[in-house]
């Protein structure tokens, strides 16, 4: 099976400019979750969906971060204008559901950006 | 709120010999437990995970964790190391939340395992 699909694997753009990342889950998942991993943070839970529905985006940094599944096979996280301190690893991840939470998230490679 | 710690942002260990990462965490719920690996330019891969039943659980590539509730802790072990298990580990506690809402994963730091000839 294909697992979580995310694009590209390596951004490097000028301070300013809008990024776009993207996410494929794994087919059959019902929940899709963005993650952003930094050596200071960790890792930090930025948004998450199901069935296409932003569930808690509790974790958006601020109004420049926002994210969209326009469908189930489909997600995208969209920082403009972007800053240095965006620069990180962001992941996604998907599951299926389940009301006690107890089914392992699956994760992309995830998409190591660089804002200059 | 939930919240998890891993004790040793490092841990450095000889090849053949026991590896051992700490976890403890909090929830004010009986918790579900998962143990990732990441290998550097990956994302995380399930290594193992503790839902209810037996309290010692049994991973990929030899690992295994016991959930002590009594200590709130589910430390990561395994017998022998060997040098492809070099990278970082993070403990993961879920949230568990009413109706249909799914609990959300709480990660600890991490610990960057690091395994010398």
């Amino acid at each position: 099976d294909a697992g979580v699909i995310q694009s590209p694997r390596h951004e490097v753009t000028e301070m300013g400019q809008e990024v776009t990342l993207r996410c494929k889950p794994i087919s059959g998942h019902d929940y899709l979750f963005w993650y952003r991993q930094t050596m200071m943070r960790g890792l930090e839970l930025l948004i998450y969906f199901n069935n296409n529905v932003p569930i808690d985006d509790s974790g958006m940094p601020e109004d420049r971060f926002s994210a969209k599944m326009p469908n189930a096979s489909f997600s995208t996280l969209k920082i403009q204008p972007s800053e240095p301190r965006d620069s990180a690893v962001y992941f996604c991840a998907s599951t299926t559901g389940t009301p006690r939470g107890n089914q392992p998230q699956h994760f992309g490679d995830g998409t190591r950006l660089s804002i200059l | 709120a939930q919240s998890v710690t891993q004790l040793g942002s490092h841990v450095s260990v000889s090849e053949g010999a026991l590896v051992l990462l700490r976890c403890n965490y909090s929830s004010s719920v009986p918790p579900y437990l998962f143990w990732y690996v990441q290998y550097p330019n990956q994302g995380l891969q399930l290594l193992l995970k503790y839902t209810t039943g037996a309290t010692l659980v049994k991973g990929i590539n030899g690992f295994e964790a016991e959930f002590k509730k009594s200590e709130t802790s589910f430390h990561l072990t395994k017998p022998s190391a060997h040098m492809s298990d070099a990278a970082e580990y993070f403990c993961a506690v879920s949230e568990h939340a009413g109706g249909t809402s799914y609990g959300k994963l709480t990660f600890g730091q991490g610990t960057i395992l690091t395994v010398h000839p």
